[in-house]
């Protein structure tokens, strides 16, 4: 599974759209990128899945370049309640090798400021 | 339906006490997974079951038991555990086989052993 980098915290404030970027150098070409929210003392919550360029839902969008050795988490217009540890995660999909297996990073700290 | 729930929500247990976590969902998920997490640090995954058979143990100390009895069933038997074992216990499923990493997460269970 390929090692992620992440901020260990940011800061933003109300209204205001965030951007949280992942590095993965050693990605593989099976790998997709994954990431999760937690909010304290409840279980992560799915976010956002993409393989390459850019994948959009509901709540998050998920920028990946070409190299795909980064990629990037965009919340748009952030609210208090968006105050979360988020991780990103890489690896093959569930059925190859790593059958199910999530390996979380340190993840980033956002806290959004009234 | 979209919700795992465990009980109990808190557990204190002794060192010589023997106790059950216990995870429940009804989503048809054939994929259930254990995962410990200690404070501050990210959740870390200790077993995966797959159509009800163990699929992954992450060298996880037989002090911790895990058994399947059903499709929905997700038990977490707990002996003879030390105070490091102290943390949030975390269940999650997906459906399997899947293109996703999309796992459903339980509230947890907070276990302090003293």
């Amino acid at each position: 599974l390929a090692k992620t980098t992440q901020p260990i915290s940011m800061d933003s404030y109300e209204g205001q759209e965030v951007n949280i970027t992942c590095s993965h150098n050693n990605i593989a070409t099976n790998d997709y990128i994954t990431w999760y929210q937690q909010f304290p003392s409840q279980g992560p919550r799915f976010i956002i899945q993409g393989y390459k360029t850019k994948v959009t839902n509901e709540v998050a969008s998920l920028f990946i370049p070409a190299d795909r050795k980064s990629s990037t988490l965009s919340l748009p217009r952030v609210s208090l309640s968006d105050t979360a540890v988020y991780y990103c995660l890489v690896g093959d999909l569930p059925g190859g090798t790593s059958y199910g297996k999530l390996t979380f990073g340190q993840g980033t700290i956002l806290t959004v400021h009234p | 339906d979209t919700e795992v729930t465990q009980t109990p929500k808190h557990l204190v247990m002794g060192m010589t006490n023997k106790k059950s976590l216990k995870c429940e969902q009804h989503m048809g998920h054939r994929a259930m997974y254990w995962y410990k997490q200690k404070a501050k640090k990210p959740p870390e995954l200790m077993f995966v079951y797959s159509y009800e058979k163990l699929s992954i143990n992450e060298s996880v100390p037989s002090r911790f038991s895990p058994e399947c009895p059903n499709s929905s069933l997700l038990n977490l038997h707990l002996h003879a555990l030390q105070p490091e074992d102290s943390a949030l216990y975390l269940c999650a499923s997906s459906q399997a086989p899947s293109g996703s990493y999309e796992q459903y997460f339980g509230p947890g269970t907070r276990l302090t052993v003293t």
